[in-house]
């Protein structure tokens, strides 16, 4: 069965560290995998990675894709209280279903 | 561009009652996809629309789940009848062109909803 599992469930750390939120998967029939950022309602899209070793960035955040070991890590350097959210990591399929991890809670005390 | 609205935000009935899900995507986006998220689980695919047809409907749970998109615009999702286990949030999300790989999802702030 296709599945996307993330780690941690849930992190506390002060403003100013740096975290690393991870993805591994496992589907049959890979297209893309995709970082989002759900604070209060609707998840909001940070990335998509197709490519092995390509880092994608914006701002403080990065992520990159191994698609040889089937994960991919979420880094946020310099936190700031508005970090925090959930991040949910899913993977797509080339017939457009995305499957969904359980997410990481962040939590970024002052 | 307005976003994906859903309506209600929040639905709250008793176990048997019916319940309607509204969802209108973002005008012009022909895929709607719906999703649910049960407390303590990962966010579940239900179904997807391209235009006002079911391109895959293989995540309904069971036949008390039917989705439609009436003229490819707004899709309802209605429940009947309600059982415990449907409490969850249920999201609409829609995208220009099929999946993500050619245009993100924009999801909606979704509909919680609580069968007591």
């Amino acid at each position: 069965e296709d599945k996307v599992v993330q780690s941690p469930l849930s992190l506390v750390v002060h403003e100013g560290d740096t975290v690393t939120l991870n993805c591994s998967y496992e589907v049959t029939n890979f297209r893309s995998l995709l970082w989002y950022k759900q604070e209060k309602k609707a998840p909001t899209f940070l990335f998509m990675l197709t490519s092995s070793g390509i880092e994608k960035k914006s701002g403080r955040l990065s992520s990159i894709l191994d698609k040889k070991e089937l994960f991919s890590i979420l880094n946020i350097t310099a936190t700031q209280t508005g970090d925090s959210a959930v991040y949910l990591c899913a993977v797509e399929c080339w017939d457009d279903k995305i499957i969904f991890g359980k997410g990481t809670r962040l939590h970024i005390l002052p | 561009e307005a976003g994906v609205t859903q309506f209600p935000s929040h639905s709250v009935i008793e176990k048997g009652q019916t319940v309607t899900l509204r969802c209108d995507p973002i005008s012009g986006h022909d895929n709607l996809y719906w999703y649910r998220r049960v407390m303590g689980k990962e966010i579940k695919f239900l179904l997807h629309f391209v235009k006002e047809s079911k391109q895959d409907e293989s995540g309904m749970p069971n036949n008390r789940f039917l989705a439609e998109r009436t003229g490819g615009t707004y899709s309802t999702l209605k429940v009947q009848p309600a059982e415990l286990e449907d409490s969850g949030v249920y999201f609409c999300a829609s995208s220009l062109r099929g999946g993500s790989y050619n245009s993100p999802l924009h999801f909606g702030n979704g509909t919680r909803l609580t069968v007591t």
